[in-house]
């Protein structure tokens, strides 16, 4: 069976602090996406990461992709309170065109 | 926003009703999804479309049926509502015709309730 599996399913940070997500799954893939959603709205898609190795960077958060050991990892610098949302990240099987999603990170920043 | 609307964005139906749920995109999209998101479980793949008249299954596709007679509508339905099916409801759209391969965008979504 598929599985993609995020910790923290839940996070709660001062601002200015630093933290990391990470996001494991068991199937072969090459594609992996990190989402945000706001409550009540729809998924923005924030990163494409499509080969192993590979960085995006966006403002205060930061993600990798270590397709050899099945791991993605969204990294946050010095939190800020707008970045309180919830965090999916989904991996593309091989040669398929679905998405399978993680069940979410949601994270709290408070003062 | 990528071009996609819902339709209903909320509904409350009765147990039992048939229900149809309306995804629209202007971008031309090769492939659309329908997706479900329920508490602890992120968002499940309930069926999607690879072209007009061609889907498949996702991972949930029990009491679901779908439609897609033209490239810009996909259409979700619940033959017989049942109070499992309450949940929130995600369309999206993908495909490999750009830099960003098969990156997904989604609907603003629609909130149903089955009583």
């Amino acid at each position: 069976e598929l599985k993609v599996e995020q910790n923290p399913l839940f996070l709660s940070m001062q601002e200015g602090k630093n933290y990391t997500i990470y996001c494991n799954y068991s199937t072969t893939s090459d594609r992996l996406y990190w989402y945000r959603q706001d409550p009540g709205k729809s998924l923005e898609s924030l990163f494409v990461l499509l080969s192993n190795g590979a960085v995006k960077q966006e403002g205060r958060l930061m993600a990798s992709l270590d397709t050899k050991a099945r791991l993605s990892t969204l990294h946050i610098t010095a939190a800020v309170h707008d970045l309180s949302a919830t965090y999916f990240c989904a991996v593309a099987p091989i040669n398929t065109d679905k998405l399978i999603f993680g069940t979410g990170t949601r994270l709290q920043v408070f003062p | 926003d990528a071009g996609i609307t819902q339709s209903p964005r909320h509904k409350v139906t009765e147990t039992g009703t048939p229900v149809t749920l309306r995804c629209h995109q202007t971008e031309n999209h090769r492939y659309m999804y329908w997706y479900r998101q329920d508490p602890g479980h992120g968002l499940r793949l309930i069926h999607y479309s690879y072209g007009v008249k061609d889907t498949d299954k996702g991972e949930v596709s029990d009491g679901y049926s779908v439609s897609r007679s033209k490239t810009e509508d996909f259409l979700l339905t619940l033959e017989s509502a049942t109070s499992s099916q309450t949940s929130v409801y995600f369309c999206a759209i993908g495909g490999r015709q750009s830099s960003s391969y098969n990156e997904q965008f989604f609907g603003p979504g629609t909130r149903l309730t089955v009583l």
